[in-house]
């Protein structure tokens, strides 16, 4: 199958910018996402890019997405502490939908 | 507003025993699929449906079988559970095929095979 990377952990202060990372495979992918685990609960879509976009923006939420060198990152302006859950970056061609292994974002007070 | 339902959320099972999960969404969705998650190698598709009596592998297929008798229910199903099998298991619908829109998850259903 086709590989997404990200990091395991980040760790930031409320109020601070978090940037979670995201590096994918597959030139054909069409569209990207990122979907938020919270602890004990399923995944829940939190936005989506089509890859032909560079940018998305959706309230604090920003998505950046370089098509050359396949990375896709997520920024979350002004983090709360409820924005600490596992952030997974998913590529998806058609009949293709392919996971990264999450990362943890921890939200300091 | 129930949307994706599964059950039940926790089981425990010996080496050989055998167990279904129930799968049960009222969005009227045509596809429904289940994933497997374990630590740090995010989610890894199993088996999914593209409509009622249909059913095809995904990646991860062995040592589990699904049934797609009904629209709304996807049943995954461990005939002899083994260790490797010990995971957290997550149902999704979509409205549209894989890759094309939207999952909607389950909340998960944490399965410890001894």
């Amino acid at each position: 199958g086709e590989d997404v990377e990200q990091s395991l952990f980040l760790s930031v202060r409320e109020g601070d910018s978090s940037v979670i990372n995201c590096t994918y495979t597959d030139s054909s992918s069409t569209y990207l996402y990122w979907y938020k685990q919270e602890p004990g609960a399923g995944l829940q879509l939190l936005t989506y890019i089509f890859s032909n976009m560079d940018m998305k923006q959706d309230q604090r939420l920003t998505v950046l997405l370089n098509k050359k060198d396949k990375h896709l990152s997520l920024r979350i302006a002004d983090t709360q502490t409820g924005d600490s859950a596992i952030y997974f970056c998913a590529e998806s061609n058609f009949n293709k939908f392919y996971f990264g292994s999450g990362t943890k974002l921890n939200v300091k007070p | 507003n129930a949307g994706v339902t599964q059950t039940p959320k926790f089981r425990v099972l010996k080496t050989g025993q055998s167990m279904t999960l129930l799968c049960a969404q009222d969005m009227n969705h045509e596809y429904m699929y289940w994933y497997r998650q374990d630590p740090g190698m995010g989610l890894r598709l199993i088996h999914y449906s593209v409509g009622e009596g249909t059913t095809a592998k995904g990646e991860v297929p062995d040592g589990y079988n699904v049934s797609r008798l009904k629209k709304q229910n996807f049943l995954l199903g461990l005939e002899s559970a083994a260790p490797s099998q010990t995971s957290v298991y997550f149902c999704a619908s979509s409205y549209r095929g894989l890759g094309t829109g939207e999952l909607f998850f389950g909340e998960g259903s944490r399965l410890t095979v001894l």
